[in-house]
């Protein structure tokens, strides 16, 4: 398995402001993703953070709104961008690929989530 | 989109008794993974079952899948207090193994 860490832990914010959540695995990984779970639902797909590249983004999320960054394989970002209390959600990363000697693992770990408010 | 369904919704047994909830999909898949969480934080990956593969064990889980009838189920045996949270089941199409479709997921509320 992986360690996987986020920040922030929580945050609460005004409405039209944007935050910088942060992702960080301890071990090189193949696929980072980013996740949306609103109040009491599941958990939603946004995008894959692609390194070195523009991530791929899921049908309804658009990169104006969730720009994502992945410098290397170990580090990504999602911003969530001019937002509004729609956007109170927990966000979550997730990775998969892990590199395990000469192999890469197929099983998909995440990380313990960002808890968004917007007011 | 989602793909998984769990049923059912919610689920509330004494300690010591078992859970048991399924997990019913629409398509074909590579995997199926099964993850707790608790209280609305991170998820923990519980197991991971291959569409070849029909049952697997770990500690007091007992994972089926029946691709058959595109269904999935997660046993806890003789539950605890600690295994209260919610459960998810998410599946990985044959295309892209990484991309996961998670269903609604179980609450599990374990009485002491």
């Amino acid at each position: 398995s992986a360690v996987i860490s986020q920040k922030p832990s929580r945050d609460i914010c005004q409405r039209g402001t944007s935050l910088t959540i942060q992702c960080q695995v301890d071990s090189q990984v193949t696929m980072m993703f980013w996740y949306r779970q609103q109040p009491g639902q599941s958990l939603t797909l946004i995008a894959t953070a692609n390194q070195g590249s523009e991530a791929t983004y899921e049908s309804g999320f658009v990169i104006d709104k969730f720009p994502i960054s992945r410098p290397n394989l170990t580090f990504s970002t999602l911003t969530v961008s001019n937002m509004s209390p729609e956007d109170s959600s927990i966000y979550l990363c997730s990775v998969d690929g892990i590199r395990q000697g000469e192999d890469w693992g197929d099983t998909q770990y995440f990380g313990p989530g960002t808890r968004l408010t917007v007011l | 989109s989602q793909q998984g369904e769990e049923d059912p919704q919610a689920l509330s047994i004494q300690e010591g008794e078992n859970a048991t909830m399924n997990c019913s999909y629409k398509t074909s898949i590579n995997n199926l993974q099964w993850y707790r969480q608790n209280s609305g934080r991170g998820l923990v990956h519980l197991i991971l079952i291959r569409s070849n593969e029909r049952e697997k064990h770990s500690g007091r889980l007992r994972v089926t899948l029946d691709t058959s009838k595109k269904s999935s189920s997660l046993l806890i045996t003789a539950s605890r207090a600690a295994d209260t949270a919610s459960y998810f089941c998410a599946t990985a199409p044959p295309s892209n193994d990484y991309k996961l479709s998670f269903g609604a997921g179980t609450t599990v509320t374990v009485r002491a």
